[in-house]
């Protein structure tokens, strides 16, 4: 089956410090790549869309000068958490397409961020 | 109106019983559906697509109404394990897939 990874699972950093999360599809190539954000008891938020060698398209209120997207190959995407707050502490989810047709996505075990 | 819209539940039920969940949606555009399955702390897995048909795999039941824009998933002989959060997923505006809030199953003994 299609395979999601996400490195690191766990980070805890000092507020203002930059944090990157990488998203990689194993097993197949991922034209798109999504990230989300899930605060507790909340429902999956989608942050931004990132496609392959094109700039990211960020959801409304997300600051895409905060959450820089990369997209450089089609089984990388990183998210990097500029100058995070205690506010930015989070679970950030990336899920990936398959570039075959088909709208399944399959997501990534998730990073739990924690700005202290 | 939210695009996806669940009941958050959560629904308790003992062992053996058989639940549904609702959820409806907005874009009367939709053309595909899916229920995806995430237990605490973990990211969502996919559970199973919902097609116009209605399909079936195991215990688990999907049906679709596109005229009321409603989707449901009944759960037979629920065991503990089945314990997690429901999400109904939607294909909104741009073929972008749109997620219901959950909805919480607890399987008591």
């Amino acid at each position: 089956g299609a395979v999601v990874s996400q490195h690191p699972s766990r980070v805890i950093c000092k507020s203002g410090t930059s944090v990157k999360i990488e998203c990689r599809s194993l097993d197949f190539q991922a034209t798109t790549m999504f990230w989300y954000r899930q605060f507790p008891k909340q429902s999956l938020m989608l942050m931004a869309t990132s496609n392959e060698g094109s700039k990211a398209t960020y959801e409304q209120g997300v600051e895409k000068d905060k959450f820089l997207i990369n997209h450089a190959s089609l089984t990388l995407s990183t998210l990097t958490v500029t100058s995070a707050h205690p506010e930015d502490s989070s679970f950030y989810i990336c899920s990936a397409r398959d570039k075959e047709p088909g709208l399944e996505q399959y997501f990534g075990p998730g990073t739990r961020l924690t700005v202290t | 109106r939210k695009e996806v819209e669940q009941d958050p539940g959560p629904f308790n039920v003992p062992e053996g019983a058989t639940v549904a969940f609702n959820c409806t949606y907005s874009n009367s555009a939709s053309q595909s559906f899916f229920w995806y399955r995430q237990d605490c702390r973990k990211e969502p897995k996919l559970l199973m697509s919902v097609y116009s048909s209605g399909n079936e795999d195991g215990r688990f039941t999907a049906q679709l109404n596109r005229a009321s824009q409603y989707i449901s998933l009944l759960i037979r002989d629920s065991k503990l394990s089945d314990s997690a959060t429901y999400l109904c997923v939607v294909n909104g505006a741009g073929n972008m897939l749109t997620f219901g809030g959950g909805t919480r199953l607890m399987v008591k003994p």
